[in-house]
């Protein structure tokens, strides 16, 4: 099966202006995750949504962050204005189902990221 | 709050030794824990986890309540180990939460 889909794979950007990443998950997920990996730091997840609904967005700074997925499949995120700080790698990953009970829920299937750095 | 601790950041062997990279976790309830691997160059993939009790890759971690720890052990290692490996934990409806990761570097 085809894997999870993110595009650009690289950007860079100077501070204060806007990016948007894409992601487009394994079909039939029913659940996509965000998360933001800065350099020597595991993953943290940034929002999780359960179809086109938001589950949790609790470490997401919605000052600057935002996500949607309006369609239930593809996922946009974009921060607004970049800040130094956000230089990371964006990952996106969808699972079957991210809630119901049962442990194949909880694998999560990852997309190659995108690189951003902000100058 | 939920914590997964990996206190290595580079664990150096030599082929055909064995290794052991250490993972602690802090949780409340009953967590399901998990170990994804980065090789390089690829997508962070799921390893394995504790509630299947299998062995991939020659790998396994046992759970073990009584210290909090998820070890994850290979008797021999083999220079195609050599990648970045996190623990992960979640419990109940929770999020995923990733440890800061190990580098296993497997040398000739």
């Amino acid at each position: 099966e085809a894997g999870v889909a993110q595009s650009p794979r690289y950007k860079i950007i100077e501070k204060r202006q806007s990016v948007a990443f894409w992601c487009n998950p394994i079909s039939g997920h029913a659940t996509l995750y965000w998360y933001q990996q800065i350099l020597g730091q595991g993953p943290k997840l940034l929002i999780q949504f359960q179809n086109n609904g938001v589950v949790d967005d609790s470490q997401l700074p919605k000052d600057r962050f935002s996500a949607e997925r309006l369609k239930g499949v593809d996922s946009t995120l974009k921060i607004q204005p970049a800040k130094l700080e956000d230089s990371a790698v964006y990952l996106c990953a969808s699972s079957l189902d991210g809630l119901a009970g049962g442990c194949s829920s909880y694998e999560q299937y990852f997309g190659p990221g995108t690189r951003l750095t902000v100058t | 709050a939920q914590r997964v601790t990996q206190p290595e950041k580079l664990l150096s062997v030599f082929k055909g030794a064995p290794v052991e990279l250490k993972c602690n976790y802090s949780y409340s309830g009953s967590p399901e824990l998990f170990w994804y691997v980065q090789y390089s160059r690829q997508r962070l993939q799921l390893l394995l986890r504790h509630i299947s009790r299998e062995s991939i890759k020659g790998f396994t971690a046992d759970l073990n309540k009584g210290e909090t720890s998820f070890h994850l052990k290979k008797p021999f290692a083999q220079e195609e180990d050599s990648a970045m490996y996190y623990c992960a934990g979640i419990a109940g409806f929770q999020k995923l939460v990733f440890g800061t990761g190990t580098r296993l570097l497997v040398s000739p």
